[in-house]
């Protein structure tokens, strides 16, 4: 079962728009909250990443915009860039176990127009 | 500083083979990971070994083996190949710290026919 639900499955922006990608989550477990960019024919590499106690943390042009009672985070890329096409995880990592393990959204593919 | 290294790239079995994918990784990690990646199911956990010697079940481990070799090293197994495994295969490490990234090896594409 998908205990990070993300959405859009995809999404098309025009150069310098602002995108978008939302996910929500059902256990109060989760205390960690990392965001990943993926390339084609690359691995993911971690972007920006939260923890609940904080209601927003911005990295440039990335800002993860988190909602603790609604159990929503999201990740608003501005001024986006042809550069920033690439597919896009949100995660979390269960705070009671004992692992690091991730668990990983679905995935949105960004499509940056010029 | 090569991070972390997945081989093969490109494999094409026939269903009921078997085959290991290999992983290293050169960051003095203890913990690592094995993922599939899957189109529209973004990436589920297969195993994962928090220390040397030691390995733990995710999502999906129904149908892989996995060996924590050393440190560096984690190898997943195939034993008898199925359709349902064709997918892209991620190898990644992070330190034992909550917080920590984890750091991806570029996959092992895996179509089984």
């Amino acid at each position: 079962q998908q205990q990070v639900k993300q959405s859009p499955q995809s999404l098309i922006v025009q150069k310098g728009g602002i995108s978008i990608i939302n996910c929500a989550y059902e256990n109060t477990a989760f205390d960690y909250f990392p965001w990943y960019q993926q390339f084609p024919g690359k691995g993911p590499a971690l972007l920006i990443a939260i923890r609940p106690d904080v209601s927003e943390k911005k990295e440039g042009r990335f800002t993860i915009s988190f909602n603790k009672s609604a159990k929503q985070f999201s990740l608003h890329i501005m001024d986006s860039q042809p550069g920033d096409s690439a597919t896009y995880f949100c995660a979390a990592t269960p705070g009671r176990d004992s692992s690091y393990k991730l668990i990983f959204g679905s995935g949105t593919r960004l499509l940056v127009r010029p | 500083n090569a991070g972390v290294t997945q081989t093969p790239k490109f494999q094409v079995l026939k269903t009921g083979q078997s085959m290991t994918l290999q992983c290293a990784q050169d960051m003095n990690h203890n913990s690592m990971y094995w993922y599939r990646q899957d189109p529209g199911m973004g990436l589920r956990l297969i195993y994962y070994s928090a220390s040397e010697g030691t390995t733990d079940k995710g999502e999906v481990p129904n149908g892989y083996n996995v060996s924590r070799l050393n440190k560096r090293e984690f190898s997943l197994r195939l034993e008898s190949a199925a359709p349902s495994q064709t997918s892209v295969y991620f190898c990644a490490s992070s330190l034992d710290r909550r917080g920590q990234p984890q750091h991806f090896g570029d996959g092992t594409r895996l179509s089984i026919l």
